[in-house]
């Protein structure tokens, strides 16, 4: 099993610019999530996806789309990236249908926007 | 979601010693996880202690809950160059939104 992967895994974009974070599992997990983290700091969360067909807010939605195409994968959308969400992009999906579950993480997108 | 702090922030210790890390958090929770991330890498899953729990132990990690006082504590016993890493707990009080602090960095020294 891959677990949980992230495509691609470093991005340059300039400001303005739209993209598309891709997230998939492979562990029949119910919920999804996406973070990002800046120096020095935790992880924040951007939206999440409890179960297939419905998506909310996290803590920095802001300058965020998300889609839950399907069971298996979450995509973040920036529409108009800005510098400041140059960061590190995190996936994490859960399992069990309930939020006391542990969540695995992807290997992370590295964001730079100029 | 909450989030809870870690103490120390940062941690330096030599193989072999034991490493403790704390954190606290604010209001009821059900659980609380720890994560531990190594350089420039995604977050991986520790262990989970439930409220009704006051210590677990998975291999050479020992958490404690103190529920009185909204704190617990992570403790790696016999550390190792390869126990180097960041580690952040996450208070779960029934949200699908974990919140994590900024963590404590371990450095431990060969």
């Amino acid at each position: 099993n891959a677990g949980v992967t992230q495509t691609p895994k470093f991005q340059v974009l300039k400001t303005g610019q739209s993209m598309t974070l891709q997230c998939a599992q492979d562990m029949n997990h119910n919920s999804m999530y996406w973070y990002r983290q800046d120096p020095g700091m935790g992880l924040r969360l951007i939206y999440y996806s409890a179960s297939e067909g419905t998506t909310d807010k996290g803590e920095v939605p802001n300058g965020y789309n998300v889609s839950r195409l399907n069971k298996r994968e979450f995509s973040l959308r920036l529409e108009s990236a800005a510098p400041s969400q140059t960061s590190v992009y995190f996936c994490a999906s859960s399992g069990g249908g309930t939020p006391y579950n542990e969540q695995f993480f992807g290997p992370g997108t590295r964001l730079t926007v100029l | 979601s909450q989030q809870g702090e870690e103490d120390p922030q940062a941690l330096s210790i030599q193989e072999g010693e034991n490493a403790t890390m704390n954190c606290s958090y604010k209001t009821s929770i059900n659980n609380l996880q720890w994560y531990r991330q190594n350089s420039g890498r995604g977050l991986v899953h520790l262990i989970l202690i439930r409220s009704n729990e006051r210590e677990k132990h998975s291999g050479r990690l020992r958490v404690t809950l103190d529920t009185s006082k909204k704190s617990s504590s992570l403790l790696i016993t016999a550390s190792r160059a390869a126990d180097t890493a960041s580690y952040f707990c996450a208070p779960g009080a029934g949200s699908y939104q974990l919140t994590f602090g900024k963590g404590t960095k371990l450095s431990v020294i060969p």
